[in-house]
């Protein structure tokens, strides 16, 4: 079993819609949570990022964390077709560390 | 405010043959990581450096090996190398005990 599992997708909906993007851990010691958006043959830019649970809100982006589940979330309002990417989510371990372990990513197309 | 640069941005390399990737961290920030990217997948830890030392590595062979330079840029090193070893090399940089891990746009390695 992986650590980090993420639903591959792809993904498609229209634009506007309300997209939920979902990731399940299995290390106790994730303690930082972070998503990333990756479009084709670049680097991840990094989206949100939020330490222990609960909610994180900017711009259109909420993220979620629910650590008693070992449930990451990331919604995204008012859909675009510039969202189409790949979305990564990557909890890690505190202190020092800072390694992250990333879920394989689920692809998103908005269709305008 | 440049962000975390690499180079070179591709490389073809031919089995067996020795490579150097490097990588300037975003300014501020003092603490490096590398990843590898697999098609497909997402990208997993290579090792971390901080105060010019390896601190931190995941699950990959001696063959990679690293250096941080006192103003915080860092090589990634990798000998003999695989056809396996085809992949986007990401470097990560963030500052010790705060925000998110940034990340640089990649070096595609390809092994022939």
């Amino acid at each position: 079993q992986k650590e980090v599992e993420q639903d591959p997708g792809p993904l498609s909906v229209p634009e506007g819609a309300i997209v939920s993007l979902n990731c399940t851990y299995s290390n106790s010691a994730f303690q930082y949570f972070m998503w990333y958006r990756q479009y084709s043959r670049k680097g991840p830019e990094l989206l949100m990022y939020t330490y222990s649970s609960g909610n994180k809100e900017d711009g259109r982006f909420t993220a979620q964390v629910d650590k008693s589940s070992k449930y990451i979330s990331l919604f995204i309002r008012d859909s675009q077709p510039s969202d189409s990417a790949t979305y990564l989510c990557a909890p890690g371990v505190g202190g020092s560390a800072r390694q992250l372990t990333f879920g394989s990513g689920t692809q998103l197309t908005v269709l305008p | 405010d440049a962000g975390v640069t690499q180079s070179p941005t591709h490389l073809i390399k031919t089995r067996g043959q020795q490579v150097t990737l490097r990588c300037s961290p975003k300014s501020g920030h003092d603490t490096v990581s590398w990843y590898q990217q697999a098609l497909g997948q997402g990208p997993q830890f290579i090792f971390q450096y901080y105060e010019e030392e390896e601190r931190q590595r995941g699950n990959f062979p001696d063959r990679f090996s690293g250096h941080q330079f006192p103003n915080y840029s860092s090589e990634l090193n990798v000998n003999a190398l695989l056809l396996g070893d085809s992949a986007l090399y990401l470097c990560a940089s963030y500052l010790q005990g705060a925000g998110g891990a940034f990340f640089g746009q990649g070096t595609r390695l390809t092994v022939v």
